[in-house]
């Protein structure tokens, strides 16, 4: 198995432009989130979907569209870039907490890191 | 706000020697996980306790948790220079679990060989 892969790596962007971070798993994952991380701090959830056609808003979604057509992918859109949204962006999956034991892990993906001037 | 803040933010440490980090937390929580970053890379889980245990082993890490303290720590023994890395203590709230952790600032730990 990948596990979680992020597609680009790095990306320079200019401010207003638009772009999409690609995420996919071949877990057969049910819950998915993408998260950013900046300078010294942990993460922050931006968005987050529990299933194929269900996403929600985590902590910081301003300024970011997701979609989730598929349970392998989870592209995370940026709409009009912004020097605020210079980040490290980390996507994760995990299945749903076991239910007798609550039990589940979170993997990350290995991030993308996203400059904007 | 960050649900989860560890202490102490920074810890540097001799091979050999054991590491305790802390993580306090606000609201009620259904479990708290631990992850290590290493630099540049993805998080790895390391251990999950849930709300009601106390204490929870794996290899050499000892985690315990204080839900009347919403506190937690996180015991590295014998470390290695191979634990350098940040670690964050994560929350999984009641009404949310498993879809939504919030994430503590971490503890970067430095094992000097």
């Amino acid at each position: 198995n990948a596990g979680v892969t992020q597609t680009p790596k790095f990306q320079v962007l200019k401010t207003g432009q638009s772009m999409t971070l690609q995420c996919a798993q071949d877990m057969n994952h049910e819950y998915m989130s993408w998260y950013r991380q900046d300078p010294g701090m942990g993460l922050r959830l931006i968005h987050y979907s529990v299933g194929a056609g269900i996403t929600d808003q985590g902590e910081v979604p301003n300024g970011y569209n997701v979609s989730r057509s598929t349970t392998e992918d989870f592209p995370l859109r940026l709409l009009s870039a912004a020097p605020s949204q210079t980040s490290v962006y980390f996507c994760a999956s995990s299945r749903p907490p076991r239910a007798l034991t609550g039990l589940y892990e979170q993997y990350f993906g290995p991030g993308t890191r996203l400059t904007v001037t | 706000s960050q649900q989860g803040e560890e202490d102490p933010q920074a810890l540097s440490i001799q091979e050999g020697e054991n590491a305790t980090m802390n993580c306090s937390y606000k609201t009620s929580i259904n479990n708290l996980q631990w992850y290590r970053q290493n630099s540049g890379r993805g998080l790895v889980h390391l251990i999950l306790i849930r709300s009601n245990e106390r204490e929870k082993h794996s290899g050499r890490l000892r985690v315990t948790l204080d839900t009347s303290k919403k506190s937690s720590s996180l015991l590295i023994t014998a470390s290695r220079a191979a634990d350098t890395a940040s670690y964050f203590c994560a929350t999984d709230a009641r009404e949310t679990s498993g879809s939504r952790l919030t994430f503590g600032e971490g503890t970067q730990l430095t094992v000097n060989p």
